[in-house]
């Protein structure tokens, strides 16, 4: 069975950086391409981020483009957002995501809530 | 960027009910698009892909057409454990765009 766990959720202070880590299991992970989505309370969901199955290729939101950097390593399964220079309106649930471009986001994390103040 | 705009924003219905919901992209899209359903404190989930084709798991109530830039996401029989928001979403181009969402009450 599929899963995706994220960690490395937190308060954090404007400006400052958090690491988000998304660890897959259920699948070959150096298959598939991952995207990071986020919502912010009480709003709608915002894709943040996409990399592919490679790792060679990624490309991001206008909303971080230059903050937030997405990386991922086949051979230790894992999934990662890097997020500097954070705003208060980077403040929301991240959740990690497989597949989206070409295709559906099959499967979900349970997300990490992100907030900056 | 291709924008997806979806209505309405919020809905009522009755339990029995047939809704539509609808997204319109901003350009052809050929039928890259997913419906995602959510309920709240959850991650969403896959309900339909490609404009039309149901998730493994999802019943049949659940159905979606279009393309180009005209879609729309039915939902017959509404039941209450139904209530939830509904995202479309494009994937044919980066970046992948949501729509606005549509809350669905009873």
């Amino acid at each position: 069975e599929v899963h995706l766990v994220e960690s490395g959720g937190g308060a954090v202070l404007p400006g400052g950086s958090l690491r988000l880590s998304c660890v897959p299991s259920g699948f070959t992970f150096r298959s598939y391409e991952m995207n990071w989505v986020r919502q912010a309370p009480g709003k709608g969901l915002e894709w943040v981020a996409y990399i592919s199955n490679t790792g060679y290729t990624t490309y991001y939101a206008d909303s971080v483009k230059g903050r937030f950097t997405i990386t991922r390593d086949n051979a230790k399964n894992s999934l990662t957002l890097h997020m500097t220079n954070l705003r208060g309106d980077d403040t929301a649930v991240y959740f990690c995501g497989r597949g989206g471009y070409g295709g559906p986001t099959e499967h979900w994390g349970r997300g990490a809530l992100v907030t900056v103040s | 960027d291709i924008q997806m705009t979806q209505s309405p924003s919020s809905l009522s219905a009755s339990v029995g009910d047939t809704i539509t919901i609808t997204c319109q992209a901003s350009q052809d899209i050929g039928q890259c698009i997913n419906w995602y359903q959510q309920k709240p404190g959850t991650a969403p989930e896959i309900l339909i892909y490609d404009s039309s084709f149901l998730a493994a798991g999802v019943p049949s109530k659940f159905s979606g057409s279009g393309s180009g830039t005209e879609f729309t996401f039915t939902i017959s029989s509404l039941q209450p454990e139904d209530v939830a928001t509904y995202f479309c979403q494009q994937c044919a181009s980066l970046p992948l765009i949501f729509g606005g969402g549509t809350k669905v009450e009873i």
